[in-house]
């Protein structure tokens, strides 16, 4: 069964460094998104991705946030400057487009990328 | 905004016991989604209830939805213990933007 892949499982970072989380959503996918959980919090939405352009952001994603789709296949996140409390879990999520009728679209989730800022 | 809000609960029951536990939102929906996450994995997706459905069966998940009151419900029947996990609720709003609550831990005990 086809499924959404993250890499890497496990990011430890230092204050001010940039990171980039990578995903692999399902191929025949169109719609891209990332959330994050901090730990023992909800979890949170970021950003949606299609056409290779943001579709919809949260307060959430400033400007320290980008998305890119580089390639056919990977849906990144990059933190610029990363800070303490970006130190979470940030999961991408793929569907296969919005709606399926009047109802939305099922989103896959890939299992997550810890990231550990220092 | 639209939030999914679970009771706060930590539920723990034996091996074939059945586990409810319940969400409530703040605005009118479209859909009501129930999640499923394992400890340090991904969430996955268990079964989807429109606005205009009372309740839902998908194998030995049962979601009931009240919209009067804005409330839903999840039932795990015959609870095994594979069934260990967070549950979360979540409503949608803007374009396919999942809001959750913050979950129910289910323990069974085997």
């Amino acid at each position: 069964e086809p499924e959404v892949t993250q890499t890497p499982s496990h990011q430890v970072t230092q204050m001010g460094q940039e990171v980039i989380l990578r995903c692999v959503p399902i191929s025949n996918h169109l719609y891209f998104y990332w959330y994050r959980q901090i730990l023992g919090q909800k979890v949170e939405f970021l950003v949606s991705f299609y056409n290779n352009e943001i579709s919809e952001k949260s307060e959430i994603f400033d400007d320290q946030f980008s998305v890119e789709r580089p390639d056919g296949s990977n849906f990144t996140l990059k933190i610029r400057s990363t800070k303490l409390e970006d130190s979470a879990m940030y999961f991408c999520a793929s569907s296969e487009g919005l709606y399926f009728g009047t109802s939305n679209r099922e989103q896959y989730f890939g299992p997550g990328t810890r990231l550990t800022v220092t | 905004s639209q939030q999914g809000e679970e009771d706060p609960q930590a539920l723990s029951i034996q091996e074939g016991e059945n586990a409810t536990m319940n969400c409530s939102y703040k605005t009118s929906i479209n859909n009501l989604q129930w999640y499923r996450q394992n400890s340090g994995r991904g969430l996955v997706h268990l079964i989807l209830i429109r606005s205009n459905e009372r309740e839902k069966h998908s194998g030995r998940l049962r979601v009931t939805l009240d919209t009067s009151k804005k409330s839903s419900s999840l039932l795990i029947t015959a609870s095994r213990a594979a069934d260990t996990a967070s549950y979360f609720c979540a409503t949608v709003y803007g374009n396919n933007r999942l809001a959750f609550g913050k979950g129910n831990q289910v323990v069974v005990i085997p």
